[in-house]
């Protein structure tokens, strides 16, 4: 059980383009889930926290603007980069909450953006 | 905010060896989790262990909590172990996020 599964796994975009990336709970729901990201061998950085029914919460220095987060139903987050530059570029990592009876967290396999 | 520091940041093993990773935090958290991720990317986790002592086959925990830090020890190492392994610590503020540590890169040599 606790499987998180994102959508889609490698990504390649123009500049100016907007992308989304999916993140979905597959066998619990996930009232809270997370975005995270990963710069070439450094750490996880949290972006930002999605709360089903309800506007996310950004971590400092994370513009909103640029990465919208979009937490419409238990089992599914979505987070779109909107004009994407070559900086975006990275490691987007989502992770969900189990829930009630556990604080253990689980993360999906990730989605490598590219942005030429 | 809360600081995660884990040692040593680079470990090099012969195929069989033992090991042992440390991950040191400055102040009372709610939750540990420890993580390996593999080259393709994927977290995988290790275990879930706000204190006490956990073991899952070849690899087992420690977290002494008062004293503010967590073990990670690894036995008889694969070639399969290789990868980052990282410490999360959730704060005390209820609010769930998770803060990592830089994590230590591990490669067992064949």
């Amino acid at each position: 059980g606790a499987v998180v599964s994102q959508h889609p796994s490698r990504v390649i975009c123009k500049s100016g383009t907007s992308v989304k990336i999916e993140c979905r709970s597959l066998d619990f729901q996930a009232t809270t889930m997370f975005w995270y990201r990963q710069f070439p061998k450094q750490s996880l950085m949290l972006m930002a926290t999605s709360n089903e029914g309800s506007k996310a919460t950004y971590e400092q220095g994370v513009e909103k603007d640029k990465f919208l987060i979009n937490h419409a139903s238990l089992t599914l987050s979505t987070l779109t980069v909107t004009s994407a530059h070559p900086e975006d570029s990275s490691f987007y990592i989502c992770s969900a909450r189990v829930g009630q009876l556990s604080y253990e967290q689980y993360f999906g396999p990730g989605t490598r953006l590219t942005v030429t | 905010g809360i600081q995660v520091e884990q040692s040593p940041p680079d470990l090099i093993l012969q195929e069989g060896a033992n090991s042992t990773l440390r991950c040191n935090f400055s102040d009372s958290v709610n939750n540990l989790q420890w993580f390996h991720q593999n080259p393709w990317g994927q977290l995988i986790n290790l275990f879930y262990i706000p204190s006490g002592t956990k073991q899952n086959g070849r690899l087992s925990a420690t977290t002494v909590a008062t004293e503010r830090y967590s073990l990670l020890y690894i036995s008889s190492s694969q070639t399969t172990d290789s990868g980052v392994y990282f410490c999360a610590v959730e704060r005390r503020d209820s609010s769930y996020k998770l803060i990592f540590g830089s994590g230590t890169r591990l490669l067992v040599r064949p």
